[in-house]
Order: C-alpha cells, then structure tokens, then sequence
C-alpha cells in the first residue's frame, strides 16, 4: 500500500475558482513534506517544504497546510489560471532516512477559461 | 544557470542492451538521485548519493547501477534492458547531503524498452 494517497485523482475547474487537493500520508515518524508542480513532460518543481512542527507554508497562490496529528496535508489554489494546469505531487520523508522520499501518484488539475 | 540536465531525452532499446542515462548539475549540489516514474504511481527512488565516492540504493534498485566519480555528474547505467524498465528517469539534486532544501528536478529521460 502506497505510503501517501493523494486525491482526487484529477480536477477540473474554471479559470479564477479556488481549489484545494488532499495528501493523506501513513509515513511515521516524518522529517518533511513537500508539495510539487508538474507540468506534462517536465521534471517536478518544489511550491513547498514544511517540517513535521510547521503548520502553513505558502508559495504566492499556493498555501500548504499540515496536520500532523492526522497525517494530512492540503494544497490550495487561489485564483486559479490557465497555467496552473498540471500535476500536484505531495512528498513524504522519514525521519529514519530524509533521503528516502516517498511520492504521492499526483493530482492532475486542470485549469480550464 | 543550466540547473540539472539530462540526456537523452528520448531512448529505444532493445530487450538486453545495455545503456548510461546522463545527470549532470551545475549547483555544487551534495545530493543527486535518481527516481523512476511510471503511469498511475509515485515517483520511486532508484539510487542516490550525498557526495562524490558516495552512493546508496533506493527503493527500487535492482537492473540498475550508478557512480559519483564528480560532484556534477551522477549517471545511471541499465546493465541489460527489460521491458520492465520502461518508464520515464528523472535525476534530482539538492544542496544538502540531509535536510529541507528543495530538491531540483531535470526534465527526464523518456525510455522504451521493446
């Protein structure tokens, strides 16, 4: 079983609404998490890191926020636009080994005028 | 500032052939890895390593092998291709060998192995 489940699966909004999409991770105990853009056909882009004692982080229009106690974590998109289409990727790190990431299967959100 | 490069970007093999996947970054970055990424699931890790001399297996190592013989250069080498190993290979790297520093992706080396 997949230590962090994303969803939904895919999204469809208009251009302007807001969204949120959901990580619900089962990695424990956790050094960080991190949220990731990306695009069709390109590698992954860092929006936010937020250590297990942190509970917001914010990028511009992006917002994270982690709930330890639960092990969730959301993403919210304010103002979507045109651009914002693409896969949000959530990222787990043990604190046994920071460097043994695990990855979400991604939210494809799409962004539509 | 070229970031973290790849190539090829594009690769066929055939079944039993061998090949070197190139990752080179231009940061001085301690940490380089290598994920591969498959349809309907996460990013899985293959290899990393935290500096030159140094590397470690992932998650999902074996048909794989890498070298760290400088600090800008991490390739991974496919020993004898299946068509398991098809996939989409993204190299990463980030400044620290631990810690929250953000990791930064190339753009990926799409293989298929017929």
């Amino acid at each position: 079983k997949n230590q962090v489940e994303q969803s939904p699966q895919s999204l469809i909004i208009l251009e302007g609404k807001n969204c949120t999409l959901q990580c619900n991770y089962t990695v424990s105990p956790f050094s960080n998490l991190r949220w990731y853009k990306q695009d069709t056909g390109r590698g992954p882009v860092s929006l936010t890191i937020m250590t297990f004692s942190e509970n917001t982080k914010s990028n511009g229009r992006y917002t994270a926020t982690l709930d330890a106690d639960t092990k969730q974590s959301s993403l919210h998109i304010t103002a979507s636009q045109l651009s914002d289409s693409a896969s949000y990727i959530c990222v787990v790190s043990p604190s046994y080994n920071n460097n043994d990431m695990r990855f979400g299967a991604g939210t494809r959100l799409t962004v539509k005028p | 500032n070229a970031g973290v490069t790849q190539t090829p970007k594009f690769q066929v093999l055939k079944t039993g052939q061998s090949m070197t996947l190139q990752c080179a970054q231009d940061m001085n970055h301690e940490y380089m890895s290598w994920y591969r990424q498959d349809p309907g699931m996460g990013l899985r890790l293959i290899h990393y390593s935290v500096g030159a001399g140094i590397t470690d297996q992932g998650e999902v190592p074996n048909g794989y092998n890498v070298s760290r013989s400088t600090t800008e250069d991490f390739p991974l080498r496919l020993l004898s291709a299946a068509p398991s190993q098809t996939s989409v290979y993204f190299c990463a790297s980030r400044e620290g060998a631990t810690g929250n520093q953000p990791q930064h992706f190339g753009d990926g080396t799409r293989l298929s192995i017929l």
